[in-house]
């Protein structure tokens, strides 16, 4: 693995089902991100964590959950996925201090 | 976080110099100015960051003036593959943690034959 990586590339997804994005890292980077981008307008950050076992909402968190079990792995979670929850995913991470993140290649999903 | 104001959009013509000028009247002491660049169906990639007078890389330059209220990114002789949304954004880099970087809905810039 060279960066970051999500899975799955896309998704469409029955409302009420519960689903689970993946993202890993392998560049030690102690902050990861999730963000949403919805079709013409700009990333919105979801949750994020600064360190394994520490985790932080972001500007839309209602809705999403996530863990941070080690370094290299973040997953966003949906508990019970809602239309409104049809969008491009990215992940990313940064080292500490750092404005400059890195992205993985986004989770297209849609919810019908 | 300071608020970005940057054109919706601009189109230019391959080899020509773009520059895309970026507002933030609100800009704190600590805040630093980054720009991303946004291809259709891929995540932001960092261009360049800067806090005063001027930075340069390989990619673009970026120009600050003293007030720091507004930036602008320079793209050297652009070619059709510039072609993407360009992002501003301003922030604190957060000690201890990692940066919660607000995105507008940035310049959607067009290059042409």
């Amino acid at each position: 693995i060279a960066g970051i990586t999500q899975a799955p590339t896309s998704q469409i997804l029955a409302a009420g089902r519960r689903m689970t994005l993946r993202c890993t890292q392998d560049m030690r980077h102690n902050a990861m991100y999730w963000y949403r981008q919805d079709l013409g307008l700009g990333l919105r950050l979801i949750h994020y964590s600064n360190t394994a076992g520490t985790t932080g909402k972001g500007e839309v968190p209602d809705g999403y959950s996530v863990s941070r079990a080690n370094t290299d792995d973040f997953p966003l979670t949906l508990a019970s996925a809602v239309p409104s929850q049809t969008s491009v995913y990215f992940c990313a991470s940064s080292e500490v201090e750092s404005n400059e993140q890195f992205f993985g290649p986004g989770t297209r999903l849609t919810v019908l | 976080l300071a608020k970005t104001t940057q054109p919706i959009s601009m189109d230019s013509y391959e080899g020509q110099e773009v520059n895309i000028t970026c507002s933030h009247n609100n800009i704190a002491t600590n805040d630093y100015i980054t720009w991303y660049q946004q291809f259709p169906s891929q995540g932001p990639r960092f261009i360049i960051q800067g806090y005063k007078t001027k930075v340069t890389n390989e990619v673009a330059s970026l120009f600050i003036p003293a007030d720091r209220k507004s930036s602008t990114l320079s793209l050297p002789r652009v070619s059709l593959s510039d072609t993407a949304v360009y992002y501003c954004l301003v922030g604190d880099r957060v000690t201890g943690g990692g940066n919660k970087l607000t995105f507008g809905t940035g310049t959607q810039l067009k290059v042409e034959l």
